[in-house]
């Protein structure tokens, strides 16, 4: 089945701990994303890779990180940098000749 | 800048009841796309349907059924006679041409459809 895999569902950390949410896809698609979505809120880019060893920053990048060494996976390390990480994060995928993107299940973190 | 307003935070209906929520959108560039993604509340977003600039064409999947209107800048869905499998968040956002295809989101808007 093709699509995209985002591990774990749910995550535990304690505060001060770098943390790495997975995601994979097999959809051949280009380009990935990363969202962050707080409750009530619409999502908001963090991280965006449109090739592979190529990624630019989103609008909330700050105690975040991302690596693009493969086309299928984009992985995304939530910093102890990062002053809020609560939250709900959603990979994205699209292949390069179409602008729909298409998202995992998401994970969502907690850190306390 | 580029910006997505889903007036509309939540609304409840009851079933068979038509309803529409409102999308506004803002941008400077001639070319963009327009989307409309639902989230049931496993979290996964689910992509209803893309509209690009240059058509203006309404749409009509079944029960839904979009309204873009460039005159005004929205781009607003329709669903008629709702169901309670249709509750969920709904969320309207833009993608402008060459941008590396980065998607603007709406706050949402939750759709309560009661039996």
């Amino acid at each position: 089945d093709g699509g995209i895999t985002q591990s774990p569902k749910y995550l535990f950390r304690k505060e001060g701990q770098n943390v790495t949410l997975s995601c994979e896809q097999n959809l051949n698609h280009d380009a990935m994303y990363w969202y962050r979505q707080d409750p009530g809120q619409g999502l908001r880019l963090i991280y965006y890779s449109q090739i592979v060893n190529d990624f630019q920053k989103g609008d909330i990048a700050e105690g975040y990180s991302v690596s693009r060494e493969k086309k299928e996976s984009f992985p995304l390390t939530v910093t102890s940098a990062q002053k809020n990480p609560t939250a709900f994060y959603l990979c994205a995928s699209r292949p390069a000749t179409n602008y729909e993107q298409y998202f995992g299940p998401g994970t969502r973190l907690t850190v306390t | 800048a580029q910006k997505v307003t889903q007036a509309q935070t939540e609304i409840s209906v009851v079933e068979k009841e038509d309803v529409t929520l409102d999308c506004v959108y803002e941008t400077r560039d001639t070319t963009y796309y327009l989307f409309w993604y639902k989230q049931p509340p496993s979290g996964e977003l689910v992509f209803l349907i893309r509209r690009n600039s240059f058509d203006e064409q309404n749409e009509i999947s079944g029960r839904y059924s979009w309204n873009f209107q460039k005159s005004t800048s929205s781009f607003n869905f329709t669903i008629t006679a709702s169901q309670v499998v249709d509750s969920a968040v709904y969320f309207c956002a833009l993608s402008v041409y060459n941008q590396g295809g980065k998607l603007i989101f709406g706050q949402g808007t939750e759709l309560s459809v009661k039996p």
